[in-house]
């Protein structure tokens, strides 16, 4: 199947410092790739929708000035939290979805845990 | 608006018994319907899903699920299950706009 990479798996920053997240889907083109929030025991939330080449299309309440996505190429979207606080402080998940439309499986990157300190 | 309830926050089972986890949906359309696995600090696998057809689906792991729509409920099941099953199991289902909405999961337990 279809295999979603994700780096780095766990990442520990100061506050006020910034992290960036890869997201790369290693044997297909992603047209599209999402990424998710997830809470101790919790389920996942949308944070944002990221297409190639356009901006991303961000979830109510997420706030775009926080969480920086790029989606360069078919194959990588990069999220960057910018000055990141100990409430950012979570498990993100990215995933990519080949093709269009919900017939389409989105595939899930491992994730990736981040501690701000 | 659409949205997936999964009652059964812990389950737990002893290995070899049968499994079915309950999840229901709302949404106003014929929904895409899908169960995840996630293993502890790991991203999500796909266990299988529902788009049209035959309601009873088979997926990985020996996992099946049945779409029922006058119950609006997507549960999943596995007649044997084991110690390796034990893991965080979603229900999602996909909107309109391609976007998958999750349930609040639930936890399976095997007892050795």
């Amino acid at each position: 199947g279809a295999v979603v990479s994700q780096h780095p798996s766990w990442v520990i920053c100061k506050s006020g410092t910034s992290v960036k997240i890869e997201c790369r889907s290693l044997d297909f083109q992603a047209t599209t790739m999402f990424w998710y929030r997830q809470f101790p025991k919790q389920s996942l939330m949308l944070m944002a929708t990221s297409n190639e080449g356009s901006k991303a299309t961000y979830e109510q309440g997420v706030e775009k000035d926080k969480f920086l996505i790029n989606h360069a190429s078919l194959t990588l979207s990069t999220l960057t939290v910018t000055s990141a606080h100990p409430e950012d402080s979570s498990f993100y998940i990215c995933s990519a979805r080949e093709g269009k439309g919900p017939i389409s499986i989105q595939y899930f990157g491992a994730g990736t845990r981040l501690s701000v300190l | 608006a659409q949205s997936v309830t999964q009652p059964d926050i812990h389950i737990t089972v002893s290995e070899g018994a049968s499994l079915e986890l309950r999840c229901n949906y709302s949404y106003g359309a014929t929904p895409y319907l899908f169960w995840y696995v996630q293993s502890p600090g790991q991203g999500l696998q796909l266990l299988l899903k529902y788009f049209s057809g035959d309601t009873l689906v088979q997926g990985i792991k020996g996992f099946e699920a049945e779409f029922k729509r006058s119950q609006s409920s997507f549960n999943l099941r596995k007649p044997s299950v084991h110690w390796s099953d034990a893991a965080e199991y979603f229900c999602a289902v996909a909107n309109r706009d391609d976007k998958i909405i999750f349930g609040k999961g639930t936890r399976l337990h095997i007892l050795p």
